[in-house]
């Protein structure tokens, strides 16, 4: 079965840094890769999904993740973030032949001013 | 379009008893699916209804049950609670036929306590 490792419980940074957020993951088959934003007492948001084609993937809010099969990675990056981006993501999987859906533990972005 | 509701927002039971939570999809939507997420944890997959049926199914044990109604609504029913089944419980809804991978929304989740 599939799993996912994020590699950071907590990333501490600065307004207008940039940011990386790392997400392993492993699995035998195909997989689709998502990340989700979950802001305090909501539920999880779509921020972006790599299904095929491009490793290269943009999202919402000025996100971007790039697939890495051989690293077996989809690291997440914003280039400048703003102190509305304090959340947790999660990075998750699901393998294309099932529809179980695997969540890393989440990592907890703080951005200070 | 109200997107994914779930009601209720927040519910304290004791040890022992037994609860049900509950979900609207978003309109049009007709597969739904239950997370589990425990303080600090990722969200741990239930099951999947579809087609009023549970099409799969997580590592939980049998005191987590579930239905879906002909309007594709859904109840999750926990069974004899636990202390370790204090959590946020999300409800995850998505279109079936919408292409190499129906993508899920989810709704805020139901806050349970349990003492």
């Amino acid at each position: 079965a599939q799993s996912v490792t994020q590699l950071d419980s907590q990333v501490p940074v600065f307004e207008e840094a940039p940011v990386e957020l790392r997400c392993n993951y492993s699995s035998s088959v195909s997989v689709y890769l998502f990340w989700y934003v979950q802001y305090p007492n909501q539920g999880l948001q779509l921020l972006l999904k790599y299904l095929s084609g491009s490793t290269l993937v943009k999202g919402i809010n000025g996100f971007e993740a790039e697939f890495n099969k051989s690293q077996t990675s989809f690291h997440l990056r914003k280039p400048s973030v703003h102190i509305s981006d304090t959340a947790e993501y999660f990075c998750a999987v699901s393998e294309s032949n099932n529809n179980d859906m695997r969540f890393g533990a989440g990592t907890r972005l703080t951005v200070k001013p | 379009d109200a997107g994914v509701t779930q009601s209720p927002t927040h519910l304290i039971k004791t040890r022992g008893q037994q609860v049900t939570l509950r979900c609207s999809p978003k309109s049009g939507h007709d597969t739904v699916s239950w997370y589990q997420q425990a303080l600090g944890q990722g969200p741990q997959f239930i099951f999947q209804y579809y087609e009023e049926e549970e099409r799969q199914r997580g590592n939980f044990p049998d005191r987590f049950s579930g239905h879906q109604f002909p309007n594709y609504s859904s109840e999750l029913n926990v069974n004899a609670l636990l202390l370790g089944d204090s959590a946020l419980y999300l409800c995850a809804s998505s279109l079936e036929l919408a292409g190499p991978y129906n993508e899920q929304f989810f709704g805020p989740g139901t806050r349970l306590t349990v003492l």
